[in-house]
């Protein structure tokens, strides 16, 4: 059974930084796709980003609305997928989902509530 | 980027009646491969969303077959045969095929 598991959020003040976690299991890892999406209370999902499979090469793509501040990567012995978040603003205040991506987010996780407030 | 247009926002169906929702892109979706990575989901109250239908008109496993898709280059449209109850909440089109991959504003599925 594929479990993706978020965690690492929480509260922290602009400009701060947080580091999210996905623990995957039920899959092999490397073999996949993952991805970040992010869901503001009341409002539509926001794709953040996706690192490859190892088949090619684990590179990565962002959504310029948070290119240069967030870093998406992967610790593929422990089956983690990391997202990096660095000065953060309120308007970063979502629920942020993992994902496994085959052509759209096939599996996701229960998501991490990250709020950004002073 | 991509815009995904859903219509309606909302929708009042009764139990047992079709339902129907369009998602219009701002440019084609069709891929370099010829895909079309078209992907609806369904996010219950309180859960994360659930992927539906991807490449247009595919069923995940376990989504029953009163639900499917068509459509192509740039008109989408999800149906429901017959809404049951548990088919109730906000569903989302989302595109996979060009970078950022963008979600449609959503359709809330409501009993009437």
């Amino acid at each position: 059974e594929v479990k993706l598991l978020e965690s690492g959020g929480g509260l922290v003040q602009p400009g701060g930084s947080l580091r999210l976690s996905c623990a995957a299991s039920g899959f092999t890892f490397t073999d996949f796709y993952m991805s970040w999406i992010r869901q503001p209370p009341g409002k539509a999902p926001e794709w953040l980003g996706v690192i490859r499979n190892k088949a090619n090469g684990y590179t990565t793509e962002y959504n310029p609305s948070v290119k240069g501040r967030f870093t998406i990567s992967r610790d593929n012995t422990q089956n983690i997928l990391y997202l990096q978040m660095n000065t953060l603003r309120a308007e970063d205040t979502a629920i942020y989902y993992c994902a496994r991506w085959v052509g759209g987010p096939h599996y996701w996780g229960q998501g991490v509530m990250v709020t950004v407030s002073s | 980027d991509v815009v995904m247009t859903q219509t309606p926002v909302s929708l009042s169906v009764a139990i047992g009646q079709p339902a129907s929702i369009s998602c219009k892109s701002s440019q084609s979706l069709v891929g370099t491969s010829g895909k079309t990575y078209l992907n609806w989901l369904l996010q219950r109250p309180g859960q994360s969303p659930k992927r539906l239908i991807y490449l247009v008109s595919k069923l995940d496993s376990g989504i029953p077959d009163r639900f499917s898709g068509s459509g192509s280059e740039t008109d989408f449209t999800l149906k429901i045969s017959r809404v049951e109850a548990d088919d109730l909440g906000v569903y989302y089109c989302l595109q996979g095929t060009h970078f950022p991959h963008t979600f449609g504003a959503g359709t809330k599925l409501e009993l009437k």
